[in-house]
């Protein structure tokens, strides 16, 4: 069954160090993967999305994932984090289930803390 | 309108009272997600459709609440008998057609039910 599991749910980091928000996934099939981010009292935008192009995908606001096939990971990262940054983090996969449709499985979230 | 739009934004009902809610996906989007979520919890995924049909429709909590999308466009969620866990955000979601690619999910708002 497809899965999503976002191995920490929550992240401390001081501004300016690094950011790494890590997702594995389990699928049947060629997953899309997707990480949105939900800023406090606000709608789900999307960072970046994974469709079986460049392994490496870039996304809004300097982040970026890799997509490890041999892993099953596509870890989030940030060189530099900003205070801005500071919000809940959905890795999200996309599935082909039987009967041709697509579901999105949510992971839980990792909420992600950035201090001065 | 450019983006999903779900009405009401807050809603307080007393419990066992019935609530709808209402979304109105992007134009031209046939695939249709509700999700809802609790207080500080990700999200739970409840029912999708494409079209105006449901192919799954396994996370609907039970059978007090239901859905049904007109048009293949606005679609509605009732709440039957509403009961304090039910008080939560409920996210809708819509996509372009999936079986020709997978795409992202754009999210509505959402729509804050406090159930007293």
């Amino acid at each position: 069954a497809q899965s999503v599991t976002q191995l920490d749910s929550h992240v401390s980091v001081s501004e300016g160090t690094p950011v790494l928000l890590r997702c594995n996934y389990s699928s049947s099939y060629s997953p899309s993967l997707f990480w949105y981010v939900q800023h406090p009292n606000k709608g789900l935008q999307l960072l970046l999305k994974y469709t079986s192009a460049a392994t490496l995908v870039k996304g809004i606001n300097g982040f970026e994932a890799e997509f490890k096939k041999s892993e099953t990971s596509f870890h989030l990262t940030k060189p530099s984090a900003h205070m801005s940054d500071a919000a809940e983090y959905f890795c999200v996969v996309s599935d082909l289930f039987s009967g041709g449709y697509n579901k999105l499985i949510f992971g839980a979230g990792t909420r992600l803390a950035v201090h001065p | 309108g450019a983006g999903v739009s779900q009405s009401p934004s807050n809603k307080v009902t007393e419990k066992g009272k019935d609530v709808e809610l209402r979304c109105d996906p992007i134009s031209g989007h046939t695939a249709l997600y509700w999700y809802r979520q609790s207080l500080g919890q990700g999200l739970e995924f409840l029912i999708y459709f494409q079209g105006n049909s449901a192919p799954d429709k396994s996370g609907l909590p039970s059978d007090r609440f239901s859905a049904e999308r007109t048009g293949g466009s606005v679609s509605t969620l009732t709440i039957q008998r509403t009961q304090q866990e039910d008080s939560a955000v409920y996210l809708c979601a819509s996509s372009l057609d999936p079986m020709v690619g997978n795409t992202e999910a754009f999210f509505g708002q959402g729509t804050r039910l406090t159930v007293v």
